[in-house]
């Protein structure tokens, strides 16, 4: 079955600081790649997407995300993080043959930045 | 636009009832989602309905949830009867299409179900 790992559970990092959240999938066939973000008090919210092409992608408010095929990755970046970025970020992979699409989130990342 | 809007917000019922969540997803979304996300741990899709037919319910646990999309808009969940374990917020997400370009999903507040 498929699944998607997401190793770094809670992460707590100083304004300014530079950030790299994992995220592993175990499907091996075409994938399409979410990065989704809920802030305290908010619905979850997409981050940023890749469906193909550009393996570097980017999103809102200076995230960045790169698919390496080879290695079942799509980490999620910010050269530098602010107070704001203080939310819990979820991978999710969506796979499947034809017309259907089997969507799977991994367990999430709760991010703390520390002014 | 407006958004997947759900109701109710939180609700708090003892083992044994029943309970049921209703979704409203964005105008014109084809595809609507409901969602299980137990505390500490990410949504775990239930059921996955295409207009009003339903294409993915393999994590549904049919003995005692039920849902239905009548004439492919609202959507309600229903647990009967509830256990302790079924405490969660259950969150309902549509997107535009069945397009995989087009799989953006947009997630509702969600409803926080605690079971006594």
């Amino acid at each position: 079955a498929q699944s998607v790992s997401q190793h770094n559970h809670h992460v707590i990092l100083s304004e300014a600081a530079s950030l790299e959240l994992g995220c592993n999938y175990s499907y091996g066939g075409t994938v399409n790649l979410f990065w989704y973000v809920q802030y305290p008090g908010q619905h979850l919210q997409l981050l940023l997407k890749y469906f193909s092409g550009d393996p570097l992608v980017k999103g809102i408010k200076g995230f960045e995300a790169e698919f390496i095929k080879s290695k079942f990755s799509f980490n999620l970046r910010k050269p530098s993080v602010q107070w704001s970025d203080t939310a819990e970020y979820f991978c999710a992979v969506i796979n499947g043959p034809g017309g259907y699409q089997k969507v799977t989130f991994g367990t999430g990342t709760k991010l703390q930045v520390i002014p | 636009e407006a958004g997947v809007a759900q109701s109710p917000r939180y609700k708090i019922i003892e083992k044994r009832q029943s309970v049921a969540f209703w979704c409203n997803p964005i105008s014109g979304h084809a595809t609507l989602y409901w969602y299980q996300q137990i505390l500490g741990q990410g949504p775990k899709l239930l059921i996955q309905f295409q207009n009003n037919g339903v294409v993915d319910d393999s994590q549904l646990p049919k003995d005692r949830f039920s849902a239905e999309r009548l004439k492919g808009v609202d959507s309600t969940l229903k647990i009967q009867p509830a256990k302790l374990e079924d405490s969660a917020v259950y969150l309902c997400a549509s997107s535009p299409g069945t397009d995989p370009t087009k799989n953006i999903q947009y997630f509702g507040a969600g409803t926080r179900l605690s079971v006594l």
